[in-house]
């Protein structure tokens, strides 16, 4: 069955310094791969994904994130993190019926 | 992308009451899923919502604790029946879109 992995439950960055969230699949095929950000009592906002071709991908608020087939990876970066980015960040892989699975989550502390 | 609209966004309701959740979409979709975010956790799939079926209920989710409505392609609700205080969590719902997967804002559930 596909599972996604978060191997980092919390983070602690200082603010300017760069990020980089790791996410680890199990899929038979290329997976669709998506990251989401929830910041504090907000719902879940798409920041990129991934579904073919250019294994860099971009996304919004400045971060990108790179497949890696090779090590069944999907890891999310931002060169400069702002105060605004601490949030929950999950990774998430659809399985063979469509349905979203998610990683349990890395919490982004940012500090001054 | 579709857009969903939720309500309610929070509740506070009574042990051993039921609250309705629902979620309309602007467009038609196919496949809608229920999710349920308890505190500090990640996000877990309840159920599928068909239209024109009975819901498709993942493992240690159950029709009666959390029966679900799908009358067209754009609509659907989720009740959480007689609620105890371990139900509080974030429900969310969600659709698969032409770019991707779109979340509903959320309702936040305290159960007292």
């Amino acid at each position: 069955a596909q599972s996604v992995t978060q191997p980092d439950i919390h983070i602690t960055v200082s603010e300017g310094a760069s990020l980089e969230l790791r996410c680890n699949y199990s899929y038979g095929a290329t997976p669709y791969l998506f990251w989401y950000v929830q910041s504090p009592g907000q719902g879940l906002q798409l920041l990129l994904k991934y579904f073919s071709g250019d294994t860099l991908v971009q996304g919004i608020k400045g971060f990108e994130a790179e497949f890696k087939r090779s090590q069944s990876s999907f890891n999310l970066r931002k060169p400069s993190v702002h105060w605004s980015d601490a949030a929950e960040y999950f990774c998430a892989v659809p399985d063979s019926w469509g349905k979203l699975q998610f990683g349990a989550g890395t919490q982004v502390v940012v500090t001054p | 992308s579709a857009v969903i609209s939720q309500k309610p966004s929070r509740d506070i309701c009574q042990r051993g009451t039921s609250l309705t959740i629902q979620c309309q979409v602007d467009s038609q979709v196919t496949m809608m899923f229920w999710y349920r975010q308890q505190p500090g956790q990640s996000l877990t799939l309840i159920a599928t919502a068909n239209q024109g079926s009975e819901a498709t209920y993942e493992s240690g989710f159950v029709i009666d604790k959390f029966p679900i409505s799908r009358p067209n392609l754009t609509f659907s609700t989720l009740t959480v029946s007689n609620m105890s205080p371990e139900d509080s969590s974030i429900y969310l719902c969600s659709v698969v879109a032409q770019n991707g997967y779109t979340f509903g804002s959320g309702t936040r559930l305290t159960v007292v």
